[in-house]
């Protein structure tokens, strides 16, 4: 059973389109987040939510809006897609937002056309 | 959250330790030192942390001097399987924020 599972693994759509990526976890932790990984490798965190409240929103555009409608899901849906959001979107949680290690989906790779 | 240098890449025989130095002489008090890795295409997977004592788990070893500026991984018998990036990251002991640096990339050859 996959612990942090991502949907879909794949995602390729035209510039200015609306689309959302979805996770879900079965650890029953409090914690989730959304890393963005770009062309260059770098991740970087772009939410949090714990217990289904936003607790980390690193300056990310607000095109990108997470909704966590349960504390075993945080999805992720993205407005007006632009060329610069073609990334690997992953998906994370932890048993509570300090001090936890992070388990990690698999990932989602935008590609923007 | 202080900051970490680790070099770009390193290489390993399989079957061999691999050694996987970071440097934080910036590190406070109350900071951690994670480590990470990356394996190609697939999300980071934790691997351990540790505060001042030296830690062993089943993946790896982690030894932190004793003044706490710098540490090193270890993985003790090193297999193709083990080829990834390697991140290491200090993080507070009450941040929410795991931050990733531009990590080490292991090759292990045959």
């Amino acid at each position: 059973d996959t612990a942090v599972s991502q949907t879909p693994k794949y995602l390729v759509t035209q510039m200015g389109n609306d689309k959302s990526i979805k996770c879900e976890q079965n650890l029953g932790h409090d914690t989730m987040y959304w890393y963005k990984q770009d062309s260059k490798k770098f991740l970087k965190i772009m939410f949090s939510y714990n217990n289904k409240e936003l607790i980390i929103n690193e300056t990310v555009p607000n095109r990108f809006s997470p909704k966590s409608p349960d504390k075993a899901h945080l999805n992720l849906h993205i407005n007006s897609l632009e060329l610069g959001d073609s990334a690997v979107y992953f998906c994370a949680s932890s048993r509570q937002a300090t001090n936890e290690k992070l388990f990690f989906g698999s990932g989602t790779q935008l590609s923007v056309l | 959250d202080a900051k970490t240098t680790q070099p770009p890449s390193m290489d390993c025989a399989e079957g061999r330790a691999a050694n996987l130095p970071c440097n934080h002489s910036t590190i406070s008090g109350n900071e951690y030192v994670y480590w990470y890795r990356q394996i190609h295409s697939q999300g980071p997977q934790y691997i351990i942390h540790g505060l001042k004592n030296n830690e062993t788990n089943e993946m790896a070893s982690l030894i932190i001097t004793e003044d706490r500026k710098s540490s090193t991984l270890i993985l003790p018998h090193a297999t193709l399987r083990d080829t990834a990036v390697y991140y290491c990251i200090v993080r507070g002991y009450n941040t929410d924020k795991l931050i990733f640096g531009t990590g080490t990339r292991l090759q292990v050859f045959p």
